[in-house]
């Protein structure tokens, strides 16, 4: 079935370095790569995402990349602040046998030290 | 504008009992998810509504979890009866329409605990 595999689990970078957390998704269909921030107890929340048809995309710190051809997307995010922990998660969405469907990885565990 | 509205917030009950959660979609949004996180692991789809209509339930375990979406607005998730392992956040959430892709917007969750 479909899949979506998301790496490294845990990540804890110094404020001010960058930090990469990369995701590869098996299913060709996928068009749709959002990327969700979740704080302890709160809604996850899109921070950024890239169609199919776009290979970067940035908004100020933060940038998605996606290589169609290896399925692979990253996240990456420059200058950490302690702001950014969080747990991050990956998605791949496309449509399978008619129904348009998100796939989530497992999250990414983001500590940010000061 | 306002958001996913979800309750109960939280809940602890023991096994074998049951349960219900409600969820309140934005306002217009046709695609309803409901989404089950355990502690540690990404959002699973549990079921996935079009307006009033079932378009996928295919990882519902459907011997004790159950969802309606009557008048195509509001919707409930019930699980009857609970087990240890349905220890979880419940997650709603919404899209404008279906076959688009763009942002699923979620709701705070309903934490469940099964004792």
């Amino acid at each position: 079935g479909e899949n979506v595999e998301q790496h490294p689990s845990t990540l804890s970078v110094q404020e001010g370095d960058s930090a990469v957390i990369k995701c590869t998704y098996s299913d060709s269909a996928s068009n749709y790569f959002p990327w969700y921030k979740q704080e302890l107890g709160k809604r996850p929340q899109l921070i950024i995402d890239i169609r199919s048809n776009v290979g970067e995309k940035k908004d100020q710190r933060i940038a998605v990349t996606l290589n169609k051809t290896a399925k692979h997307f990253s996240l990456h995010i420059t200058e950490t602040q302690p702001e950014d922990s969080a747990v991050y998660f990956c998605a791949a969405g496309g449509t399978t046998s008619g129904t348009y469907k998100y796939i989530f990885g497992t999250g990414t565990r983001l500590k940010v030290l000061a | 504008e306002a958001g996913v509205a979800q309750s109960p917030r939280y809940k602890i009950i023991e096994k074998r009992q049951s349960v219900a959660f409600w969820c309140n979609p934005i306002s217009g949004h046709a695609t309803l998810y409901w989404y089950q996180q355990i502690l540690g692991q990404g959002p699973k789809l549990l079921i996935q509504f079009q307006n009033n209509g079932v378009v996928d339930d295919s990882q519902l375990p459907k011997d004790r979890f159950s969802a309606e979406r009557l008048k195509g607005v509001d919707s409930t998730l019930k699980i009857q009866p609970a087990k240890l392992e349905d220890s979880a956040v419940y997650l709603c959430a919404s899209r404008p329409r279906q076959g688009a892709t763009g942002e699923l917007f979620f709701g705070e969750g309903s934490r469940l605990t099964v004792l």
